[in-house]
């Protein structure tokens, strides 16, 4: 069965920390699709970045990257130099291939992420 | 529309009522996605449908819960006989298939069952 943990539940910084979200997967297929979404106050969830599992170079976009290790089935979000904009939920999902395509989502719990000025 | 629209954004409903709630998918996608998202619950798949395949209705939590798409774009979902536990943000998101651009979600419809 497919699953998604973050073990961190909520997460508090100081503006200009950097911090790290974990999420450790479990799945049995060799092709799948990682992701991380940010749902602000606001309610909407932003896409932030889909990573497929033959992909395991790691990411940075601008204050964000990204650490994908398939040996430890961890899929870490870091941001350095948090800003107070930062503050939200963040969630990691997991998707299984369907035909060469992705299947639905499956959620971790969320990691709610506050960062003070 | 450039994202994808749902509606109403909020709905209260008396317990025992049924509710319909919309969503407009991004034109052109494919796959569209309900999701219900409860306090303490996190995101919790509800329904999936894939261009003219059967749907995946694997996560419908009961036969209350049902849903349709027409068209291959605009897609209802219906909760018969509402309870106050289905009380939730209910979230769709479409995307194409068998791209990398993730899946882009709507803002929501609130439903509180009172």
């Amino acid at each position: 069965a497919q699953k998604v943990t973050q073990a961190q539940t909520e997460i508090s910084v100081v503006e200009k920390e950097d911090v790290t979200l974990d999420c450790v997967y479990e799945t049995r297929d060799t092709t799948y699709y990682l992701f991380w979404y940010k749902q602000p106050p606001s309610g909407e969830l932003v896409f932030l970045i889909r990573r497929n599992s033959f992909d395991e170079q790691n990411e940075i976009s601008g204050r964000y990257s990204w650490n994908f290790q398939k040996s430890t089935s961890s899929f870490n979000f870091t941001i350095t130099a948090s800003q107070v904009v930062d503050s939200a939920v963040y969630f990691c999902a997991l998707s299984e291939a369907r035909g060469g395509s992705q299947g639905n989502l499956i959620f971790g719990k969320g990691t709610k992420l506050s960062v003070k000025p | 529309g450039a994202g994808v629209s749902q509606s109403p954004s909020n709905k209260v409903t008396e317990k025992g009522k049924d509710v319909e709630l919309r969503c407009d998918p991004i034109s052109g996608h494919t796959a569209l996605y309900w999701y219900r998202q409860s306090l303490g619950q996190g995101l919790e798949f509800l329904i999936y449908f894939q261009g003219n395949s059967a749907p995946d209705k694997s996560g419908l939590p009961s036969d209350r819960f049902s849903a349709e798409r027409t068209g291959g774009s605009v897609s209802t979902l219906t909760i018969q006989r509402t309870q106050q536990e289905d009380s939730a943000v209910y979230l769709c998101a479409s995307s194409f298939y068998g791209t990398g651009y993730g899946y882009t979600f709507g803002s929501g419809t609130r439903l509180t069952v009172v």
